[in-house]
């Protein structure tokens, strides 16, 4: 029973480029959350995403970030024209529909994007 | 903000000492979850408290939520090298809503 899966787990984008990131939730689990997390900080969270719907993006910044969970497939984070300020590790987890059994998120490894 | 925010930052213990680690935070909530994550890892779900609870326990883990004080501990006994990690509190409102996490707190294990 795979966990949640990211990919790729390192990215290095020049400044301008666009950075995708993948995440693969827990086979069940129909709930995706993105955080990011800027080094020595703790993870802010950017958008909750159930299957082809967008729940609560108030943590995404207004511009160049977009994201999305299609009905097949992975959930993807998308940046475009990234700057220096979006390089940090991007973590994707994953939640049942209810958390009835008390098990929390199951989180990925993280993708850590580098900005040069 | 329902931010937790956890106290002391950072803690040095050697092996075998506990080690009790706090998190405050501001509004009401349905669940409190404390978090581990190893350096340049993704974070593990250790323990899970809801608003109704007052002291769960799981393995070495011992977890206190005071609403009223508006504040949790997690108590890690017998500690271990392996224990070496930063503890994070999350706090949610119920259902599977998003988690707000505290900027974490560093603990060194000293074999």
């Amino acid at each position: 029973n795979a966990g949640v899966m990211q990919n790729p787990r390192h990215l290095v984008r020049r400044r301008g480029q666009e950075a995708r990131l993948r995440c693969s939730p827990m086979k069940g689990h129909s709930h995706v959350y993105w955080y990011r997390q800027l080094p020595e900080e703790g993870l802010k969270f950017m958008v909750y995403l159930q299957k082809e719907n967008i729940i609560d993006e108030s943590g995404m910044p207004k511009e160049r970030f977009s994201a999305e969970f299609p009905k097949e497939g992975p959930s993807i984070l998308r940046i475009q024209q990234v700057v220096r300020g979006d390089s940090a590790a991007y973590f994707c987890a994953s939640s049942p529909p209810y958390d009835r059994a008390g098990y929390g998120y199951t989180f990925g490894s993280g993708t850590r994007l580098t900005v040069v | 903000s329902q931010q937790g925010e956890e106290d002391p930052q950072a803690l040095s213990i050697q092996e075998g000492e506990n080690a009790t680690m706090n998190c405050s935070y501001k509004t009401s909530i349905n669940n409190l979850q404390w978090y581990r994550q190893n350096s340049g890892r993704g974070l593990v779900h250790l323990i899970l408290i809801r608003s109704n609870e007052r002291e769960k326990h799981s393995g070495r883990l011992r977890v206190t939520l005071d609403t009223s004080k508006k504040s949790s501990s997690l108590l890690i006994t017998a500690s271990r090298a392996a224990d070496t990690a930063s503890y994070f509190c999350a706090t949610g409102k119920g259902g599977s809503e998003k988690l707000v996490f505290g900027k974490g707190m560093k603990l060194t294990v000293n074999p």
